[in-house]
């Protein structure tokens, strides 16, 4: 049973479109992180989150944690190719002290 | 350099063999994990130290797998009589948990082939 589910696992879209890409749990999480992964490497931290309804920006990506904290969304506005990569939702379950992870959406934007 | 780092970044072996990767996480972080990822998988958890202490194993971690974390400081993960199922890349985070939140930092990841 995968804790965090990422939605949609591959998406492949022409440079300058909008995308959104979400991040499900039942579960209640203390905070919420964002990766996003290259071939061959780990995962590289973008951004927390960890007040429900929390926006952050970083660029052209906008990330939010749903109000209940059991959900998230990354919208990447005029996606460009070096955006190119796996995209990670994390999350530290309340009262638990490990960070589990959703299996991830792969992400091609095509020039 | 001050990330967390990695060692070896890849190691191939034959099927029976054991193997031994290292940890060094970010100096101030207490506590440490490992992960292993398959291709196109997210990570899965397998173990985590605060401190010194090993606080948490996954039923992912068979007896053939034992993580250690002397003195708090780096951490080694062996894997005994390898298996090829065990290939994957295995991943090492650091944290410094502050209140309620975990912001966790990867190192680049040990890939193992058993062949």
């Amino acid at each position: 049973t995968q804790l965090l589910e990422q939605s949609p696992q591959f998406l492949s879209i022409q440079e300058g479109e909008n995308l959104t890409v979400y991040c499900n749990s039942s579960s209640v999480f203390s905070s919420l992180q964002w990766y996003r992964q290259e071939p061959g490497e780990g995962p590289v931290l973008l951004v927390t989150v960890v007040t429900g309804g929390e926006v952050k920006k970083l660029k052209r990506l906008t990330f939010q944690f749903g109000d209940a904290r059991k959900d998230s969304s990354l919208h990447i506005t005029a996606a460009q190719p070096g955006d190119t990569g796996l995209y990670l939702c994390a999350g530290e379950i309340q009262g638990a002290q490990k960070l589990v992870f959703g299996q991830g959406t792969r992400l091609t934007i095509n020039p | 350099d001050t990330g967390v780092s990695q060692n070896p970044r890849h190691k191939i072996t034959k099927r029976g063999q054991n193997v031994t990767f290292r940890c060094d996480p970010i100096s101030e972080h207490n506590r440490l994990y490992w992960y292993r990822q398959t291709l196109g998988q997210g990570p899965e958890f397998l173990t985590y130290f605060q401190n010194e202490a090993q606080l948490e194993k996954s039923r992912l971690l068979s007896d053939r797998f034992s993580a250690e974390r002397p003195k708090g400081s780096f951490s080694t993960l062996e894997i005994q009589r390898t298996e090829q199922g065990d290939s994957a890349m295995y991943l090492c985070a650091s944290s410094l948990v502050v209140g309620a939140v975990t912001e966790a930092f990867f190192g680049q990841g040990t890939r193992l082939t058993v062949v």
